[in-house]
């Protein structure tokens, strides 16, 4: 079974508002990564975040990580008809020699 | 600097042919992977590799097989291929622990 787990699967927002996607995983893992995919195109890396911290923070997007719930969220601000795509989150898990497991993903439209 | 290069970018196969998906990065990253996408699977890992000459399974590693001979080249070879295999296929690389994925742009593959 897949280690990251999105939530929700698709989200439907006004140009303007926050969107707030989450991810939950099974085992320990040793970094989260989020990533954007445009249209079933190749992904493209947002924000890694480590298993020692808690928060992050990259232009309109935050990310927090809460390993003892092993859960983590991506909130975009103030989000564009641009920003319509689907997002992944990416976890890797060095014990098992250093698999990326992806979750299924949301899917993000905006409106404008 | 190409980053990661997928070849070829579609492919229609009959059922039991045989084919290799090639991936190269210019990066000299170490670890390198292979996934598929389908509709409301997110993308699930099918084989990966941490160093020259090695390779290990993901999670749908059946009727695939992968080789990594040089550093820079990735291969995703399906010996007979079925119906089941069509699927958008993605290979990423990355330099190591905590660091980003940088993935190619897809291969669109369909066996009939």
């Amino acid at each position: 079974s897949q280690q990251g787990e999105e939530d929700p699967q698709a989200l439907s927002i006004q140009e303007g508002e926050n969107a707030t996607m989450n991810c939950s995983y099974k085992t320990s893992i040793n970094n989260l990564q989020w990533y954007r995919q445009n249209s079933g195109r190749g992904l493209v890396h947002l924000i890694l975040i480590r298993s020692n911290e808690r928060e992050k923070h990259s232009g309109r997007l935050r990310v927090t990580l809460d390993t003892s719930k092993k859960s983590s969220s991506l909130l975009i601000t103030a989000s564009r008809a641009a920003d319509t795509a689907s997002y992944f989150c990416f976890c890797m898990i060095y014990n098992q020699g250093g698999k990326l497991i992806f979750g299924q993903g949301t899917e993000l439209s905006v409106k404008p | 600097n190409a980053g990661v290069t997928q070849t070829p970018k579609f492919r229609v196969l009959k059922t039991g042919q045989s084919m290799t998906l090639l991936c190269a990065q210019d990066m000299n990253h170490e670890y390198m992977y292979w996934y598929r996408q389908d509709p409301g699977m997110g993308l699930r890992l099918i084989h990966y590799s941490v160093g020259e000459g090695t390779t290990a399974k993901g999670e749908v590693p059946d009727g695939y097989n992968v080789s990594r001979l040089k550093k820079q080249n990735f291969l995703l070879g399906l010996e007979s291929a079925a119906p089941s295999q069509t699927s958008v296929y993605f290979c990423a690389s990355n330099l190591g622990r905590n660091t980003e994925a940088f993935f190619g742009q897809g291969t669109r593959l369909t066996v009939v």
